[in-house]
């Protein structure tokens, strides 16, 4: 069974579109976060939320809003969608904040047109 | 500023050859330091840690130790395969940061 999983694991998207990401971990896990890649590889933090809380909300503009129905899923959408956009997004779990090894999802393609 | 530095690469290597990927860090207190892999196509995944000072995390015969003299926590592997060829990132817990990631390609 897969640890952390996203979808879809691709997304082709126009510009000015609304879409969501979903992610689901079956670690019971306390701990989730959202992650985004760009071409370059540079990985940077979004968000993560420790059992249905927000606790690091990163500088992202606010078209991005994660939503965490309960502690196994956190969903990432994401409003009038830019050019910009376009990058891999991980989702990720740990046991706790920060502090433990962190399990990736295998990354959500998101391509805007 | 950067919480941690890591060695820009690419990084190419002939097979069996030595690596080192340097990464330092900045932060108050005791965080934990990580190395994570990542595969083509794939998420990142854990390859070692450490979490206090001196520790050596090691795996599939990667090491790095945790020194907080330097705030480092560099990457080696004595003779490196075709299969480590990856993209390679150094964390820290505190602040939660990432490293800009370093491509290894190995030769053979």
């Amino acid at each position: 069974d897969t640890a952390v999983s996203q979808t879809p694991k691709y997304l082709v998207t126009q510009m000015g579109n609304d879409k969501s990401i979903k992610c689901e971990q079956n670690l019971g896990h306390d701990t989730m976060y959202w992650y985004k890649q760009d071409s370059k590889k540079f990985l940077k933090i979004m968000f993560s939320y420790n059992n249905k809380e927000l606790i690091i909300n990163e500088t992202v503009p606010n078209r991005f809003s994660p939503k965490s129905p309960d502690k196994a899923h956190l969903n990432l959408h994401i409003n009038s969608l830019e050019l910009g956009d376009s990058a891999v997004y991980f989702c990720a779990s740990s046991q706790v904040s920060g502090w433990e090894t962190q399990y990736f999802g295998p990354g959500t393609r998101l391509l805007v047109l | 500023g950067d919480s941690v530095t890591q060695m820009e690469g690419p990084v190419t290597l002939s097979e069996e050859a030595f690596l080192t990927i340097n990464c330092t860090y900045t932060a108050t207190g005791y965080p934990s330091l990580f190395w994570y892999v990542q595969y083509p196509g794939e998420g990142l995944q854990l390859l070692l840690k450490a979490t206090k000072a001196d520790d050596k995390g090691s795996n599939k015969g990667f090491e790095a130790t945790y020194r907080k003299e330097t705030t480092s926590f560099h990457l080696e592997k004595g003779s490196v395969q075709v299969s480590d060829s990856a993209v390679y990132f150094c964390a820290l817990s505190d602040p939660l940061a990432f490293g800009t990631g370093t491509r290894l390609t190995i030769i053979p």
